[in-house]
């Protein structure tokens, strides 16, 4: 199995510039979940799906930050407009039901200048 | 609602001496208990994971960590550290009912000196 596969590893962009994350899930997982990772605050949960249903967003820090979920196999987290306190890693992972453990990608590094 | 606390954001230890990373848990309902690590630029890794039974839990690398429901903590250790075990070391929970969601403490980083 390929794994949690996130895209971009790396951006980089402007202030005011619309940013947009892809994470792909292991197959046959039906949870699937966003983080962002920054020195000041640690590890967050932004947001997560189950069966490709948003079930919890109190995470997500303003209405700038919006998660989608179309098929089981696909997933985006979009900045917009973005600002330099977005810059952190970003993080998907992904489960199945029976509170198994989470895999994670290996992160979408975010610089927003 | 469930929380961890891991005591200590900086832990060193010398090559070849006895790792021991704590972890405190706050729950209402039996927990679920695990430990990921995280090395440098990568994603989080599990180590182990507490659901039910045993309460000692070996996990990959030589970790391990046992469930003390008396004391609510789930510390990590390994009897003897590697260079290569230098890395951050988050504890988290779940519960039933929680959808799979999980709870992080802040993370221990460790290092390991010669």
């Amino acid at each position: 199995d390929a794994g949690v596969i996130q895209s971009p590893r790396h951006e980089v962009t402007e202030m005011g510039q619309e940013v947009t994350l892809r994470c792909k899930p292991i197959s046959g997982h039906d949870y699937l979940f966003w983080y962002r990772q920054t020195m000041m605050r640690g590890l967050e949960l932004l947001i997560y799906f189950n069966n490709n249903v948003p079930i919890d967003d109190s995470g997500m820090p303003e209405d700038r930050f919006s998660a989608k979920m179309p098929n089981a196999s696909f997933s985006t987290l979009k900045i917009q407009p973005s600002e330099p306190r977005d810059s952190a890693v970003y993080f998907c992972a992904s489960s199945t039901s029976g509170y198994n453990e989470q895999f994670f990608g290996p992160g979408t590094r975010l610089t927003v200048l | 609602a469930q929380s961890v606390t891991q005591l200590g954001s900086h832990v060193s230890v010398s090559e070849g001496a006895l790792v021991l990373l704590r972890c405190n848990y706050s729950s209402s309902v039996p927990p679920y208990l695990f430990w990921y690590v995280q090395y440098p630029n990568q994603g989080l890794q599990l180590l182990l994971k507490y659901t039910t039974g045993a309460t000692l839990v070996k996990g990959i690398n030589g970790f391990e960590a046992e469930f003390k429901k008396s004391e609510t903590s789930f510390h990590l250790t390994k009897p003897s550290a590697h260079m290569s075990d230098a890395a951050e070391y988050f504890c988290a929970v779940s519960v039933t009912g929680g959808g799979n969601k999980l709870t992080f403490g802040t993370g221990t980083q460790l290092k390991v000196e010669l």
